[in-house]
């Protein structure tokens, strides 16, 4: 166990529909950070907060939006949901310490119908 | 922009054998981290072992130990002895040091290695 911990483990919705993805991290820890896992992309770096401020975004569509509140719990939104947004959606945070390490969390899987 | 080559997209071994996966990355950064991940058939990622690319001496974690040629671009993972619960998929993932305590840089991936542990 990371941790780190993602709400729901598993999300099926329609196409055009709008979901919301919940990670809270390691008791802690000031970043968090969104990836992408899909068959075709493979792995992919999607935003990251530190703090509740936007530090750094990847191949985020404009469609996904992410947001960190003062708990330092993260929301990812997806709308206008297509079904190559099925994949799984990883949420990790880093240690305040120096060993530069990421923990993930379980993922969210989203299956778009 | 960096990039994570990972050329194996499958690999066997016997239980109690050594495998070698492969990983190649191209970057201009001098200072960065270079980690491998498991990802067992739970989806869970784990980390197995990181490097830090300005200690020349590779990291070694239990029966996981690394091959850094920083020259080279090069970051392979060596298991030894290997166990059925290795089976799973290795990813390689890179990450350029970022000022400033518990912010860290983003991970860029490899595409993995799918790896399968036999009896």
């Amino acid at each position: 166990d990371s941790g780190v911990t993602q709400t729901p483990k598993h999300l099926i919705t329609a196409t055009g529909q709008r979901v919301t993805l919940r990670c809270s991290p390691r008791s802690g820890d000031l970043s968090v950070y969104w990836y992408q896992q899909s068959l075709d992309q493979g792995l992919q770096f999607l935003i990251q907060y530190y703090n509740g401020e936007e530090r750094a975004k990847g191949n985020i569509l404009e469609r996904f939006s992410a947001q960190q509140f003062p708990d330092l719990h993260s929301e990812l939104n997806l709308s206008s949901l297509e079904l190559g947004d099925s994949a799984l959606y990883f949420c990790a945070s880093s240690s305040t310490g120096v060993r530069n390490e990421q923990f993930f969390g379980p993922g969210t899987r989203l299956t778009v119908l | 922009a960096q990039t994570v080559t990972q050329s194996q997209p499958e690999m066997s071994v016997q239980e109690a054998e050594t495998v070698t996966l492969s990983c190649t990355y191209d970057t201009s950064e001098n200072n960065y981290y270079l980690f491998w991940y498991k990802q067992p058939p739970s989806r869970q990622m784990i980390l197995v072992i990181r490097q830090e690319a300005y200690k020349q001496q590779n990291a070694t974690e239990n029966r996981f130990s690394v091959n850094f040629q920083k020259a080279a671009k090069s970051f392979s993972l060596k298991i030894s002895d290997s166990q059925l619960g290795d089976t799973a998929m290795y990813f390689c993932a890179f990450m350029k040091w970022v000022m400033g305590s518990g912010n860290t840089g983003k991970l860029i991936f490899g595409q993995g290695t799918t790896l399968q542990v036999k009896p």
